[in-house]
């Protein structure tokens, strides 16, 4: 099994800023397998980037992946009041398919 | 619009069984795999099932192996998910989701808003 594990656990930041979000796996994941959430309160996930670093329908392009083997990066260029959620990295490459543990974006 | 709505939670007696079942609309359901993933309540998500598009393949994660059948009737638009012998560990708020491909090799492109079971005596 393909353990994700996302750091840090918890990101203060202030409207504006950059976020970057790490994503590391326990094993090589094929870039074409890996996938970023965005999950609010009381709200199911919502996808945000697929394939490493291609954006889903609708997501605003300051939301950008990037990386490979193990290494996944989620950045946010400017943070927006609605992008304070928790985010998950999830691979699709092998069974089972695993989500790392999340990381919370809060304001600082 | 694409839009999942799932059903059938409750509280149940451990040990006991429930029926999820999740109604699709606004996409030709019968093209797509789709998957059941759950989230204990304030924990991270954990895949569950997924079925293809046809019903021809279908993959549990070990923790419901032999427990839990994910199913679909493509002509009510409906996937759904049987699990007996439940557990404490086995209660969480579960969604259905859709596959991006046919099968099982995308990510989860649309979610339902979830359906809480809580297994409690």
């Amino acid at each position: 099994e393909i353990v994700l594990t996302q750091s840090p656990g918890t990101l203060s930041l202030s409207p504006g800023e950059r976020a970057t979000l790490s994503c590391r796996a326990s094993q090589s994941v094929s870039s074409s397998y890996l996938a970023w959430y965005q999950q609010k309160p009381g709200q199911a996930p919502r996808l945000l980037i697929y394939g490493t670093s291609s954006r889903a329908t609708g997501i605003p392009d300051r939301f950008s992946g990037s990386g490979s083997g193990t290494d996944f990066t989620l950045t946010i260029s400017r943070l927006e009041p609605e992008d304070f959620a928790v985010y998950y990295c999830q691979q699709y490459d092998s069974y089972p398919w695993t989500f790392g543990q999340g990381t919370k974006v809060e304001i600082k | 619009q694409v839009q999942l709505v799932g059903s059938g939670g409750g509280v149940v007696l451990p040990g006991r069984s429930l029926r999820l079942s999740c109604a699709a609309s606004g996409f030709t359901f019968s093209s797509y795999g789709m998957h059941w993933v759950r989230q204990a309540p304030g924990k991270g998500l954990e895949w569950v099932a997924v079925m293809w598009y046809d019903g021809s393949h279908e993959s549990y994660a070990d923790s419901v192996k032999g427990r839990f059948t994910i199913s679909r009737d493509n002509s009510k638009n409906t996937l759904y998910l049987q699990m007996n012998s439940l557990r404490a560990e086995d209660t969480a708020n579960y969604y259905c989701a859709r596959d991006y491909t046919s099968s099982w090799f995308g990510p989860l492109d649309y979610w339902g808003q979830g359906t809480l079971v809580t297994v409690s005596s």
